[in-house]
């Protein structure tokens, strides 16, 4: 246990369906992030949220929405999605964004399938 | 660019010792982590080493050249449970990880 919840678990959904994933941390932390994990390829960081303000977006195509109502929780909101969004969707969080306080803590991640 | 290597798998038998490598190009270095990811779960964090010089944590040390861009993880008396896939990750003068896309460690009894 991390102290970082994700769900669901497992995700089915089709391309014209709408769908969240839902992240939570215990940890007190300040930061959280989304990251896309494909089969043999590097963590790919998505979004960065610290004291609930974004502070990155990677490039990442409009039909993924983050959502940080609080430094507890993070949400993706999903719309649209094409076949190669399947992936392994993984949140994290850290203490902070800075040179001491970068250690991430993450969560187990949800399995999507895109049909 | 910014660019983190590893092999993509290796396979060792149990008690023996292995060496994952890792070498990485930054925009500025701030760090490098290593993380444990058995499947189906979370990476777990195992190490950070922003200076030269290794550091030893119980069967696992882990191992850096600023000056090479290098570092490797070493585990010692290796067991069923060390099959997993490790991630070596840098940290570059933004403070943003670059990750590597892991290397999938294999143990044979």
């Amino acid at each position: 246990e991390t102290g970082v919840t994700q769900t669901p678990r497992h995700l089915v959904m089709g391309m014209t369906n709408k769908k969240s994933l839902k992240c939570e941390q215990h940890l007190g932390h300040n930061a959280m992030y989304w990251y896309k994990q494909s089969a043999k390829k590097p963590l790919e960081l998505m979004f960065v949220y610290n004291f609930k303000e974004q502070t990155e977006n990677n490039s990442v195509p409009s039909r993924f929405s983050p959502e940080c109502p609080n430094s507890s929780h993070l949400f993706l909101h999903l719309h649209t999605l094409q076949p190669e969004d399947s992936a392994l969707y993984l949140c994290a969080s850290s203490q902070g964004t800075g040179l001491y306080d970068n250690e991430q803590f993450f969560g187990p991640g949800t399995r999507l399938t895109v049909l | 660019g910014q660019n983190i290597d590893q092999p993509t798998e290796m396979t060792a038998t149990e008690g023996a010792i292995v060496q994952i490598n890792c070498t990485y190009q930054t925009s500025g270095f701030n760090g490098l982590f290593w993380y444990q990811q058995h499947a189906g779960e979370a990476p777990t964090f195992l190490s950070y080493n922003v200076l030269d010089g290794l550091e030893e944590k119980g069967r696992f040390s882990s191992f850096l050249s600023r000056s090479k861009g290098y570092s490797y993880l070493l585990l010692k008396e290796l067991q069923m449970k060390d099959s997993a896939s490790y991630l070596c990750a840098a940290m570059d003068s933004n403070y943003q990880l670059i990750w590597g896309a892991g290397t999938k460690l294999i143990i044979k009894p």
